[in-house]
């Protein structure tokens, strides 16, 4: 089934603790992102990776990690979780941007972390 | 700095026309893009301008000027599933999207 998966659906973790978000796409696109939604704000990006192998900082990459060892698999690391961390988190794919096109973003079905 | 500019709410009626507007400053612009997000799901793709004008697919409708950084979202025959959140984003130069809040359309019978 072609699309974005996300794991885990929800999470509840204790302040201090670590925790990887996963993301995987079939989609063969190049570029990923993560992002976090909270009430009243727009997305924002948190990381992004253009290809396999590159990962760039977005708006708020501060408390999180990524890498990119593959196409298909862009996690996200939260290395010592704090309470400000709570949001529904957003993995998407994209074409690469020489593909042409308006390369819209594909969403997984989020994650939603509460860290207490 | 980068802001982009939606309505928090608006509410219409079963078969009524709405539009959603969006105002925006970037830094430089490569594109508007609108999505709609179901509450608890993820955004999905409706549609993208990138030179001024309109653009029709089916019931949506997008309009855009660059010059006024200006966009909007217009919904025709409105139905009860079209109760989401409606979302405008802006590429900017770096190509990064920058988003707006949302706004939230509440369709009544």
């Amino acid at each position: 089934i072609a699309g974005i998966t996300q794991a885990p659906t929800s999470q509840i973790l204790a302040a201090g603790r670590r925790m990887t978000l996963r993301c995987t796409q079939d989609m063969r696109h190049n570029a990923m992102y993560w992002y976090r939604q909270d009430l009243g704000l727009g997305l924002r990006l948190i990381h992004y990776s253009n290809t396999a192998g590159t990962t760039g900082k977005g708006e708020v990459p501060d408390g999180y990690s990524v890498s990119r060892a593959n196409t298909d698999d862009f996690p996200l690391t939260l290395a010592s979780a704090v309470p400000s961390q709570t949001s529904v988190y957003f993995c998407a794919s994209s074409d690469h941007l020489l593909a042409g096109g308006p390369q819209e973003q594909f969403f997984g079905p989020g994650t939603r972390l509460t860290v207490l | 700095g980068q802001n982009i500019d939606q309505p928090t709410e608006m509410t219409a009626t079963e078969g009524a026309i709405v539009q959603i507007n969006c105002t925006y400053q970037t830094s430089g612009f490569n594109g508007l893009f609108w999505y709609q997000q179901h509450a608890g799901e993820a955004p999905t793709f409706l549609s993208y301008n990138v030179l001024d004008g309109l653009e029709e697919k089916g019931r949506f409708s997008s309009f855009l000027s660059r010059s006024k950084g200006y966009s909007y979202l217009l919904l025709k025959e409105l139905q009860m599933k079209d109760s989401a959140s409606y979302l405008c984003a802006v590429w900017d130069s770096n190509y990064q999207l920058i988003w707006g809040a949302g706004t939230k359309l509440i369709i009544k019978p």
